[in-house]
């Protein structure tokens, strides 16, 4: 069945690093992609998105790269700031039957230290 | 434009106690999701809804998990009898296109 995999956390780092967190999914035919978060104490929100192979979404500094050959679309950011400390899960959506199936990963926690 | 309201934000309740949850997604939104997401994992969806029909409800237990869409529009999810286990976060999630756009949620605990 489709499923999405993440690298597991926590994941801490000082401010101004640079971040990937790895993702890569199963499924069939050609699911959306997508990467939502969740800040402390709040629900989830999209980050960023992409549909079709190839595609790179961005969005507050992050960028995703949609790679069809390896199945992966790893969540990146040059430089992190304290805000952007929060769960990050990687999720796909996949067309069964005619409707769409949102499947999450399992999150990665990321800690941004002054 | 307004987003996906749930209530009540918090609940607790003993097990064994019955409690409903409610959602009101997007105007216009015809898919409705509820997910079930248990402390320090992702979101699992529990019922699938397309205009007020069930289009996907495998992971729904149903034997003390009920939901339903009224007219299509506002969703509230059921559990009698509660368990410990079903302590976690229930979100709602309203779709459009390639979206879904999700509702702060309400958490559950049940003691």
């Amino acid at each position: 069945g489709n499923s999405v995999t993440q690298m597991e956390g926590p994941v801490t780092l000082s401010e101004e690093a640079f971040l990937t967190i790895n993702c890569t999914y199963t499924a069939t035919g050609y699911p959306s992609l997508f990467w939502y978060v969740q800040y402390p104490g709040e629900g989830l929100q999209l980050l960023l998105k992409a549909t079709k192979a190839d595609d790179k979404g961005s969005n507050k500094g992050f960028e995703a790269t949609y790679r069809k050959e390896t199945t992966s679309f790893h969540l990146e950011k040059g430089s992190v700031q304290v805000s952007d400390s929060a769960v990050y899960f990687c999720a796909l959506s996949a067309w069964k039957t005619s409707y769409d199936k949102v499947i999450f990963g399992p999150g990665t926690s990321l800690s941004v230290i002054p | 434009e307004a987003g996906v309201a749930q209530s009540p934000r918090y609940k607790i309740i003993e097990k064994r106690q019955s409690v409903a949850f409610w959602c009101n997604p997007i105007s216009g939104h015809a898919t409705l999701y509820w997910y079930q997401q248990i402390l320090g994992q992702g979101p699992k969806l529990l019922i699938q809804f397309q205009n007020n029909g069930v289009v996907d409800d495998s992971q729904l237990p149903k034997d003390r998990f009920s939901a339903e869409r009224l007219k299509g529009v506002d969703s509230t999810l059921k559990i009698q009898p509660a368990k410990l286990e079903d302590s976690a976060v229930y979100l709602c999630a309203s779709r459009y296109n390639t979206e879904a756009f999700f509702g702060q949620g309400t958490r559950l605990t049940v003691v």
